[in-house]
Protein backbone atom coordinates (compact mmCIF):
# COMPACT_ATOMS: atom_id res chain seq x y z
CA UNK A 1 0.00 0.00 0.00
CA UNK A 2 1.26 3.37 -0.87
CA UNK A 3 1.86 5.92 1.51
CA UNK A 4 2.04 9.51 1.32
CA UNK A 5 2.88 11.60 4.91
CA UNK A 6 2.63 14.93 5.64
CA UNK A 7 3.62 17.35 8.44
CA UNK A 8 3.17 19.06 10.60
CA UNK A 9 -0.86 18.48 10.72
CA UNK A 10 -1.39 22.09 11.18
CA UNK A 11 0.29 25.23 11.72
CA UNK A 12 0.03 28.37 13.08
CA UNK A 13 2.23 31.49 12.54
CA UNK A 14 2.25 34.92 12.87
CA UNK A 15 2.14 37.38 9.77
CA UNK A 16 5.79 38.03 8.18
CA UNK A 17 7.22 34.60 9.94
CA UNK A 18 8.84 32.41 6.93
CA UNK A 19 7.40 28.17 7.82
CA UNK A 20 8.13 25.15 5.76
CA UNK A 21 6.09 21.63 5.33
CA UNK A 22 7.16 17.82 4.50
CA UNK A 23 5.56 15.71 2.21
CA UNK A 24 6.88 12.30 2.16
CA UNK A 25 6.12 9.56 -0.48
CA UNK A 26 7.27 6.11 -1.79
CA UNK A 27 10.87 6.42 -3.53
CA UNK A 28 9.82 3.64 -5.94
CA UNK A 29 7.39 4.25 -9.25
CA UNK A 30 7.58 7.88 -9.21
CA UNK A 31 6.44 9.82 -11.80
CA UNK A 32 5.53 13.31 -10.01
CA UNK A 33 4.67 15.17 -7.14
CA UNK A 34 1.87 17.69 -6.47
CA UNK A 35 1.30 20.34 -4.53
CA UNK A 36 -2.21 22.04 -4.06
CA UNK A 37 -3.45 24.69 -2.07
CA UNK A 38 -6.57 24.72 -0.78
CA UNK A 39 -8.67 27.47 1.15
CA UNK A 40 -11.99 26.93 2.62
CA UNK A 41 -14.86 26.58 -0.10
CA UNK A 42 -13.32 26.58 -2.68
CA UNK A 43 -11.59 24.40 -5.29
CA UNK A 44 -7.86 23.10 -4.57
CA UNK A 45 -5.06 25.31 -6.49
CA UNK A 46 -2.54 23.59 -8.20
CA UNK A 47 0.91 25.14 -6.91
CA UNK A 48 3.65 23.04 -8.66
CA UNK A 49 4.03 19.97 -10.35
CA UNK A 50 7.65 18.70 -9.88
CA UNK A 51 8.99 15.51 -11.60
CA UNK A 52 12.33 15.56 -11.42
CA UNK A 53 15.20 14.83 -8.83
CA UNK A 54 16.67 17.91 -7.53
CA UNK A 55 13.87 20.30 -8.86
CA UNK A 56 13.18 23.66 -7.47
CA UNK A 57 10.56 25.80 -7.94
CA UNK A 58 9.16 28.99 -7.14
CA UNK A 59 5.97 30.90 -7.06
CA UNK A 60 6.12 34.30 -5.67
CA UNK A 61 6.73 33.53 -1.98
CA UNK A 62 5.93 29.99 -2.35
CA UNK A 63 8.77 27.34 -3.46
CA UNK A 64 9.43 23.67 -3.12
CA UNK A 65 11.88 21.19 -3.79
CA UNK A 66 12.23 17.57 -4.29
CA UNK A 67 14.01 14.63 -3.66
CA UNK A 68 12.92 11.33 -5.40
CA UNK A 69 15.94 9.36 -4.38
CA UNK A 70 14.32 9.82 -0.67
CA UNK A 71 10.57 10.37 -1.25
CA UNK A 72 10.15 13.55 0.13
CA UNK A 73 9.12 17.12 -0.94
CA UNK A 74 9.47 20.19 0.98
CA UNK A 75 7.18 23.53 0.59
CA UNK A 76 8.20 27.08 2.03
CA UNK A 77 6.49 29.71 2.52
CA UNK A 78 8.73 33.63 2.66
CA UNK A 79 6.87 35.95 4.89
CA UNK A 80 3.52 34.58 5.16
CA UNK A 81 0.24 36.50 4.70
CA UNK A 82 -2.79 35.96 6.16
CA UNK A 83 -3.97 35.37 2.59
CA UNK A 84 -1.84 32.30 2.52
CA UNK A 85 -3.61 30.63 5.21
CA UNK A 86 -5.24 27.27 3.73
CA UNK A 87 -4.66 24.13 3.79
CA UNK A 88 -1.60 22.63 1.51
CA UNK A 89 -1.86 18.87 -0.10
CA UNK A 90 0.84 17.09 -1.66
CA UNK A 91 -0.29 14.42 -4.35
CA UNK A 92 2.30 11.33 -5.46
CA UNK A 93 1.98 10.25 -8.76
CA UNK A 94 2.80 6.82 -9.96
CA UNK A 95 3.31 5.63 -13.78
CA UNK A 96 0.20 5.36 -13.56
CA UNK A 97 -2.49 7.94 -13.48
CA UNK A 98 -3.77 7.86 -9.87
CA UNK A 99 -3.14 10.64 -7.40
CA UNK A 100 -2.39 9.56 -3.70
CA UNK A 101 -2.84 12.32 -1.30
CA UNK A 102 -1.45 12.98 2.12
CA UNK A 103 -3.94 14.18 4.56
CA UNK A 104 -2.29 18.01 4.32
CA UNK A 105 -0.86 20.50 6.38
CA UNK A 106 -3.70 23.39 7.79
CA UNK A 107 -1.97 26.76 7.76
CA UNK A 108 -3.24 29.68 9.22
CA UNK A 109 -1.32 32.56 9.16
CA UNK A 110 -2.38 35.27 12.49
CA UNK A 111 -2.41 39.39 11.15
CA UNK B 1 -11.47 30.03 -19.30
CA UNK B 2 -14.23 28.30 -16.69
CA UNK B 3 -12.48 25.84 -14.59
CA UNK B 4 -14.29 22.81 -12.90
CA UNK B 5 -17.91 22.77 -11.47
CA UNK B 6 -19.92 20.63 -9.56
CA UNK B 7 -23.22 20.70 -8.33
CA UNK B 8 -24.74 20.57 -5.38
CA UNK B 9 -21.92 22.33 -3.78
CA UNK B 10 -24.12 20.96 -0.48
CA UNK B 11 -26.52 17.77 0.01
CA UNK B 12 -28.17 16.95 3.14
CA UNK B 13 -29.55 13.67 2.82
CA UNK B 14 -31.26 11.12 5.00
CA UNK B 15 -30.28 7.37 5.40
CA UNK B 16 -31.12 5.45 2.79
CA UNK B 17 -31.83 8.14 0.04
CA UNK B 18 -30.53 8.25 -3.03
CA UNK B 19 -27.76 11.18 -4.08
CA UNK B 20 -26.54 12.03 -7.79
CA UNK B 21 -23.26 14.47 -7.78
CA UNK B 22 -22.85 16.40 -10.98
CA UNK B 23 -19.47 17.67 -12.21
CA UNK B 24 -18.99 19.65 -15.32
CA UNK B 25 -15.06 19.19 -16.33
CA UNK B 26 -13.07 22.03 -18.15
CA UNK B 27 -14.11 21.85 -21.94
CA UNK B 28 -12.06 19.27 -23.92
CA UNK B 29 -10.12 16.99 -20.96
CA UNK B 30 -10.27 14.22 -21.29
CA UNK B 31 -9.67 12.54 -18.11
CA UNK B 32 -12.11 13.01 -15.39
CA UNK B 33 -11.86 11.79 -11.56
CA UNK B 34 -13.84 11.57 -9.04
CA UNK B 35 -11.88 11.84 -4.76
CA UNK B 36 -13.94 11.03 -1.61
CA UNK B 37 -12.61 13.30 1.25
CA UNK B 38 -13.43 12.14 4.63
CA UNK B 39 -13.23 14.43 7.62
CA UNK B 40 -9.79 15.04 8.78
CA UNK B 41 -8.12 12.68 5.89
CA UNK B 42 -7.13 13.24 2.27
CA UNK B 43 -8.59 13.03 -0.96
CA UNK B 44 -8.88 9.30 -1.51
CA UNK B 45 -9.30 7.99 -5.62
CA UNK B 46 -12.99 6.66 -6.64
CA UNK B 47 -12.82 6.32 -9.97
CA UNK B 48 -11.51 7.33 -13.76
CA UNK B 49 -12.67 7.99 -16.78
CA UNK B 50 -11.01 8.70 -20.18
CA UNK B 51 -13.74 10.21 -22.48
CA UNK B 52 -16.94 8.05 -22.28
CA UNK B 53 -15.26 5.06 -21.04
CA UNK B 54 -14.19 3.92 -16.97
CA UNK B 55 -11.11 2.70 -16.90
CA UNK B 56 -10.70 2.60 -13.55
CA UNK B 57 -13.08 2.22 -10.58
CA UNK B 58 -10.93 0.22 -8.17
CA UNK B 59 -11.60 3.08 -5.43
CA UNK B 60 -15.37 2.93 -5.43
CA UNK B 61 -16.09 2.00 -1.38
CA UNK B 62 -19.21 -0.44 -2.18
CA UNK B 63 -21.76 -1.49 -5.11
CA UNK B 64 -23.87 1.70 -3.84
CA UNK B 65 -21.41 3.80 -5.70
CA UNK B 66 -21.81 4.20 -9.26
CA UNK B 67 -20.86 6.66 -12.17
CA UNK B 68 -20.68 7.83 -15.62
CA UNK B 69 -19.73 9.92 -17.89
CA UNK B 70 -22.19 9.10 -20.90
CA UNK B 71 -20.83 11.74 -23.50
CA UNK B 72 -17.36 12.07 -22.60
CA UNK B 73 -17.86 15.45 -21.03
CA UNK B 74 -20.38 15.84 -17.83
CA UNK B 75 -19.95 13.05 -14.93
CA UNK B 76 -22.36 11.91 -12.36
CA UNK B 77 -21.89 10.44 -9.14
CA UNK B 78 -24.57 8.21 -7.55
CA UNK B 79 -24.89 6.89 -4.50
CA UNK B 80 -27.74 4.88 -3.69
CA UNK B 81 -29.14 3.64 0.17
CA UNK B 82 -26.75 6.73 1.92
CA UNK B 83 -25.39 5.25 5.36
CA UNK B 84 -23.40 7.66 7.17
CA UNK B 85 -20.42 6.75 6.22
CA UNK B 86 -21.28 7.93 2.86
CA UNK B 87 -20.58 11.49 4.83
CA UNK B 88 -17.34 13.27 2.95
CA UNK B 89 -16.70 16.02 0.31
CA UNK B 90 -16.72 14.81 -3.25
CA UNK B 91 -13.98 16.45 -5.31
CA UNK B 92 -14.22 16.06 -9.19
CA UNK B 93 -10.68 16.85 -11.21
CA UNK B 94 -10.42 16.69 -15.27
CA UNK B 95 -6.88 16.44 -16.93
CA UNK B 96 -5.84 17.53 -20.20
CA UNK B 97 -4.28 13.81 -20.53
CA UNK B 98 -0.94 14.94 -22.40
CA UNK B 99 2.46 14.25 -20.29
CA UNK B 100 2.23 16.31 -17.71
CA UNK B 101 -1.05 15.31 -15.67
CA UNK B 102 -2.13 17.95 -13.61
CA UNK B 103 -5.53 17.58 -12.01
CA UNK B 104 -7.55 20.64 -12.04
CA UNK B 105 -10.12 20.25 -9.06
CA UNK B 106 -13.55 21.47 -8.40
CA UNK B 107 -14.83 22.87 -5.16
CA UNK B 108 -16.22 19.63 -3.95
CA UNK B 109 -20.06 18.52 -2.89
CA UNK B 110 -20.11 18.20 0.59
CA UNK B 111 -22.54 15.42 1.12
CA UNK B 112 -23.94 14.47 5.04
CA UNK B 113 -25.81 12.02 5.88
CA UNK B 114 -28.25 11.95 9.09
Amino acid sequence: ILNVEQSPQSLHVQEGDSTNFTCSFPSSNFYALHWYRWETAKSPEALFVMTLNGDEKKKGRISATLNTKEGYSYLYIKGSQPEDSATYLCAFESETYKYIFGTGTRLKVLA
Amino acid sequence: GAGVSQSPRYKVAKRGQDVALRCDPISGHVSLFWYQQALGQGPEFLTYFQNEAQLDKSGLPSDRFFAERPEGSVSTLKIQRTQQEDSAVYLCASSSGVTIHTQYFGPGTRLTVL
